[in-house]
């Protein structure tokens, strides 16, 4: 069990915009940076969303992360086809001295 | 272009051994911290054990604490992970990742599948 907790499952129309959350607790999201990855199938994770709401550099900017208290949420406006995959956020955990990630959210475009 | 080109998996006993390197280029080595994820079959990811860039300080899960130790060459551009008495549940693909601090992770590479099986 992941010990940020994501939905499993996410989904939206071509050009709507969908959330995914991520909850966590003060020594995670609450007091350290979230970072989302986008996750396609046989490749490894890439980097989406540093430092909360930093776009990593060539990400479109239809994708965006805020934080607030212990949630995180990314959101992807004007969804396409190729959005269709996993997305997953990590921080940092104080009490742990290491990363803790959720488990994962496959995005569905209808 | 940052690289991360992870070698060393394969099947092995349980009790047994491994070691895993991760090889990189397109940045300077020795200012980043390394880590490594793993992600068993059906799974997520689960941190492993992260080393800071100087390597003198490193980080472990607690689930692999003991049994799996973390270092840097970096003349080499590499990092390893040491892994002793390895058990069924240790059967994972293994990532190597980097950022500027141990508290980031800005890049990854695509992993080398480990299999502990008797």
């Amino acid at each position: 069990q992941s010990v940020l907790t994501q939905s499993p499952s996410a989904s939206g129309t071509p050009g709507q915009r969908v959330t995914i959350s991520c909850s966590g607790s003060n020594s995670n999201i609450g007091s350290n940076y979230v970072y989302w990855y986008q996750r396609l199938p046989g490749t490894a994770p890439k980097l989406l969303i540093y430092m909360n709401n930093h776009r990593a550099s060539g990400v479109p900017d239809r994708f965006s992360g805020s934080k607030s208290g212990t949630s995180a949420s990314l959101a992807i406006s004007g969804l396409r086809s190729e959005d269709e995959t996993d997305y997953c956020c990590a921080a940092w955990d104080d009490s742990l001295s290491g990363w803790v990630f959720g488990g994962g959210t496959k995005l569905t475009v209808l | 272009e940052v690289q991360l080109l992870e070698s060393g998996g394969g099947l092995v006993q349980p009790g047994g051994s491994l070691r895993l390197s991760c090889g990189a280029s397109g940045f300077t080595f020795s200012n980043y911290a390394m880590t490594w994820v793993r992600q068993a079959p059906g799974k997520g990811l689960e941190w492993v054990s992260a080393i800071s860039g100087r390597g003198d300080s490193t980080y472990y899960a607690e689930s692999v604490r003991g049994r799996f130790t973390i270092s840097r060459e970096n003349s080499k551009n590499t990092v390893y992970l040491q892994m002793n008495s390895l058990r069924d549940d240790d059967t994972a693909v293994y990532h190597c990742a980097t950022g500027p601090h141990v508290r980031a992770i800005d890049h990854w590479g695509q992993g080398t599948l480990v299999t502990v099986s008797s």
